[in-house]
């Protein structure tokens, strides 16, 4: 069936590091990979976004990259700060659908 | 983008009653969904709300418990009907339409706790 996983469920990093969370999913036809970041109190934000027709987006501090030979893509926070502390989550399509698969999310925590 | 607002942004419910959640979106969209969120965990679609006609529920979903309105395309209600302490979530809406290209917005989300 379709799956999407998320890893690492929890990641904390020092201000100014990088931060990588990666996805895998299981639907080889899946063409549009989007993340999202979820502040305390707040709906999930858009924050980049992927199609399948491409293997990377860079977006200033954020970039995606996309495997689709090994079905994975992973999110890429460089020169992390504070107020990327969140919870990110990655989706993929439902085959056929204009439903999403959300990933497990990740809990981001940037120590200052 | 689409601005999206809900209404309630948050409240605490009695054992039985029932609550209906309001989305407004700024803008006309083909699609609109609706998430459960529980405490600390991802999102779950409940079901997707069809203009002029009955919404799409996900397996384990049922109108009974959730039914739902779209009467138009910029509006949309969930009802949690019946509620038990097992309800208490964060319930989200989100839309998407044809010119945003497969990218789903959402709301800022009903925090909803049943005692």
């Amino acid at each position: 069936g379709e799956n999407v996983e998320q890893h690492p469920s929890t990641l904390s990093v020092q201000e100014g590091d990088s931060a990588v969370i990666k996805c895998t999913y299981s639907d080889s036809a899946s063409n549009y990979f989007p993340w999202y970041k979820q502040e305390l109190g707040k709906g999930p934000q858009l924050i980049i976004d992927i199609r399948s027709n491409v293997g990377e987006k860079k977006d200033q501090r954020i970039a995606v990259t996309l495997n689709k030979t090994a079905k994975h893509f992973s999110l890429h926070i460089t020169e992390t700060q504070p107020e990327d502390s969140a919870v990110y989550f990655c989706a993929a399509p439902k085959t056929g659908t204009y439903k999403y698969i959300f990933g497990t999310g990740t809990r981001l925590k940037v120590l200052a | 983008s689409a601005v999206i607002s809900q209404k309630p942004s948050r409240d605490i419910c009695q054992r039985g009653t029932s609550l209906t959640i309001q989305c407004q979106v700024d803008s006309q969209v083909t699609m609109m969904f609706w998430y459960r969120q529980q405490p600390g965990q991802s999102l779950t679609l409940i079901a997707t709300a069809n203009q002029g006609s009955e919404a799409t529920y996900e397996s384990g979903f049922v109108i009974d418990k959730f039914p739902i309105s779209r009467p138009n395309l910029t509006f949309s209600t969930l009802t949690v009907s019946n509620m038990s302490p097992e309800d208490s979530s964060i319930y989200l809406c989100s839309v998407e339409a044809l010119t945003m290209h497969n990218e789903q917005f959402f709301g800022p989300g009903t925090r909803l706790t049943v005692l």
